[in-house]
């Protein structure tokens, strides 16, 4: 089982906002970053940090956290937006692990 | 361009080896730790393995200990993952991918295409 907890799916209908919730103890104390994952390709960084996002990635998607709950948001959801999403942050046990969520589908109605 | 390039992946039986290589272009290989991730056939990313920047450090899931060994050959900017004792569930697409640590912060990119491994009598 995963540190950090993901809905396993969630839809949006086209143009409306999404959020993608990541619940996991770790979360307090250190930011989760976001990937996008599309069947037969490599994962994408979204957002990193506190809510930056890499060149390239569309200003739609932001980040934010609050407590022990990291959220991904895309604004004006597009049909291209339609993929996985992962939570990626450390463990909570004091050998600083890697660990991922556990994954949420995202629907584009 | 920064690229991670993966290969060495293929078709096993169980118990057999098999040694992964990414070859990283575009960025100082020597200057970042790396990672290997897997994902296996409709599951979601796994956290593999790590090591440091001059390969001096080690780091293993528990389902991979005592099995797998990373390495790196910063003169080939090259990361290797070698699996031992293959395992059906060890089946996967195996990413390697480059880790950046900020504060509170880490996050990996980029990320390879990915080498399937598939361990099947």
């Amino acid at each position: 089982s995963s540190e950090l907890t993901q809905d396993p799916a969630v839809s949006v209908a086209l143009g409306q906002t999404v959020s993608i919730t990541c619940q996991g103890d770790s979360l307090r104390n250190y930011f989760a970053s976001w990937y996008q994952k599309r069947p037969g390709q490599a994962p994408v960084l979204v957002i990193y940090g506190k809510d930056n996002r890499p060149s390239g990635i569309p200003d739609r998607f932001s980040g934010s956290s609050s407590g022990n709950t990291a959220s991904l948001t895309i604004t004006g959801a597009q049909a291209e937006d339609e993929a996985d999403y992962y939570c990626h942050s450390r463990d909570s046990s004091g050998n600083h692990l890697e660990v991922f969520g556990g994954g949420t589908k995202l629907t584009v109605l | 361009e920064v690229q991670l390039v993966e290969s060495g992946g293929g078709l096993v039986q169980p118990g057999r080896s098999l040694r992964l290589s990414c070859v990283a272009s575009g960025f100082t290989f020597s200057s970042y730790w790396m990672h290997w991730v897997r994902q296996a056939p409709g599951k979601g990313l796994v956290w593999v393995s790590r090591i440091n920047s001059d390969g001096s450090t080690t780091t293993y899931a528990d389902s991979v200990k005592g099995r797998f060994t990373i390495s790196r050959d910063n003169a080939k900017n090259t990361l290797y993952l070698q699996m031992n004792s293959l395992r059906a569930e060890d089946t996967a697409v195996y990413y390697c991918a480059r880790v950046f640590y900020s504060g509170s912060s880490r996050w990996f990119d980029p990320w390879g295409q990915g080498t399937l491994v598939t361990v099947s009598s």
